[in-house]
């Protein structure tokens, strides 16, 4: 159980473009789901905290007219990278928390690797 | 602020061999601790936790210490693996809390044939 699928594993795409990235929660319903960046042999960077039916809340430097996300349902959320540049390059990966209740471990995605060129 | 950190970065252990790997947090309020597993190329994978009212819980090949008093954490694997070569995560959370998992900066573990 707990199984969350990112959808695309990886896409290159051009500078100025946009690019949508999904993540679904497979066996779970997730109240909240998160979203982060990693750069190579660096930890885990939060983007923004995705609740359903809400807007999400971005960390501190982090551009939230660049990096849209929606979370429609309590299986799905989305982060579309708009008018992606080469420094957008990166590791992507979501994760998801349990609706449940006394439930705090996050389940994540396999990860999205996007390259701007 | 908070963090979660670890005391090495790089972790080699011949086959067969058991890791210890650690990590120090100084919440002080965080009564929720976690292992993830990441391998190359992918998301950190779930291995084991442990909530705060314990100071020991033991998974399959794998054993969580706790020890509030010096706020440490560590993850013991027995019989290290080649499959075990990852990239080792701690992180540590209140429960309940609506906040995200404060992670640690990672320890590398090779394992050597």
């Amino acid at each position: 159980g707990a199984v969350v699928s990112q959808h695309p594993s990886w896409v290159i795409c051009k500078s100025g473009t946009s690019v949508k990235i999904e993540c679904r929660s497979l066996d779970f319903q997730a109240t909240t789901m998160f979203w982060y960046r990693q750069f190579p042999k660096q930890s885990l960077m939060l983007m923004a905290t995705s609740n359903e039916g809400s807007k999400a809340t971005y960390e501190q430097g982090v551009e939230k007219d660049k990096f849209l996300i929606n979370h429609a349902s309590l299986t799905l959320s989305t982060l579309t990278v708009t008018s992606a540049h080469p420094e957008d390059s990166s590791f992507y990966i979501c994760s998801a928390r349990s609706a449940g209740t006394g439930t705090d471990t996050q389940y994540f995605g396999p990860g999205t690797r996007l390259t701007v060129l | 602020g908070e963090s979660v950190g670890l005391h090495l970065p790089t972790l080699s252990v011949q086959e067969g061999d058991n890791s210890i790997i650690n990590c120090a947090y100084s919440n002080s309020a965080s009564d929720y601790f976690i292992w993830y597993k990441q391998e190359s190329g992918k998301g950190p994978q779930f291995i084991i936790d442990i909530r705060s009212n314990m100071d020991k819980r033991q998974g399959q090949r794998v054993t969580v210490l706790l020890n509030k008093t010096v706020k440490h954490l560590s993850l013991q694997i027995a019989a290290t693996q080649p499959g075990d070569s990852a990239v080792y995560f701690c992180a540590e959370n209140i429960s309940g809390s609506a906040r995200q998992l404060t992670f640690g900066s990672g320890t590398q573990l090779t394992v050597l044939p």
